[in-house]
């Protein structure tokens, strides 16, 4: 059974820095793009960053670019996302999910990160 | 980047009764291998977000077959033939041709 577990979430102050992990079951990284996307509070869906199947290209939104990095270790399967510089436009519930024909077929329950003094 | 936009944003439909959601996406999604790459997906109360139909058209596993969808290059439409109260969420349209990938506002679909 395909599962995707995310941890790490946190309250952190503007400008400080987190380290989002999530750890999948029932397939291997090697053979899926990956994507963490996020939902800030009452708003909609957020693409934030893929990593495609080899690992060797990465993508990101805009807000994301120079601040966040998208990782994974394979023999861990798990997927990584560290944010850096963070500000309050970040809060909101990260998900990471698995790639699939255009999609993103499977999502994790979601992780809560609060930017706030 | 490409911009998707839906209509309505607010659904409430009768039990039973049809509904339709609308997704426009202000450049083709039209792959070179003749796929529409548009996913449409719900997210139910408290839930993640879950895919509904793949490709354009094409329901995702398990998904009931009062769903379906059509639409190709930059018009799309979602279709419920007969609304069941568990079909209460949020509905979404989802660009995967280009990064960013982008989504649409969202179309909340509630019971009349």
């Amino acid at each position: 059974e395909v599962q995707l577990v995310e941890s790490g979430g946190a309250l952190v102050q503007p400008g400080g820095s987190l380290s989002l992990a999530c750890e999948v079951f029932g397939f291997t990284l090697r053979n899926h793009y990956m994507g963490w996307l996020r939902q800030a509070p009452g708003k909609g869906l957020e693409w934030v960053a893929s990593i495609s199947p080899d690992g060797g290209d990465k993508y990101y939104v805009g807000s994301a670019k120079g601040r966040f990095t998208i990782s994974r270790d394979t023999a861990k399967n798990s997927l990584y996302l560290r944010l850096n510089s963070l500000n309050a436009d970040d809060t909101g519930i990260y998900y990471c999910a698995r790639g699939y024909l255009c999609a993103f077929d499977h999502w994790g329950q979601g992780t809560r990160v609060i930017v706030s003094s | 980047e490409i911009v998707m936009t839906q209509s309505p944003l607010s659904l409430p439909v009768i039990p039973g009764e049809p509904a339709s959601i609308s997704c426009r996406s202000s450049q083709s999604l039209l792959h070179s291998d003749g796929t529409n790459c548009l996913t449409w997906y719900v997210q139910k109360p408290g839930q993640s977000p879950q895919v509904l139909i793949y490709l354009g058209s094409n329901r995702a596993p398990g998904v009931p077959d009062r769903f379906s969808a059509s639409g190709s290059g930059t018009d799309f439409t979602l279709k419920i033939s007969r609304v069941e109260a568990e079909d209460v969420g949020i509905y979404y349209c989802m660009q995967a041709l280009q990064t960013p990938n982008t989504f649409g506002q969202g179309t909340r679909l509630e019971i009349k």
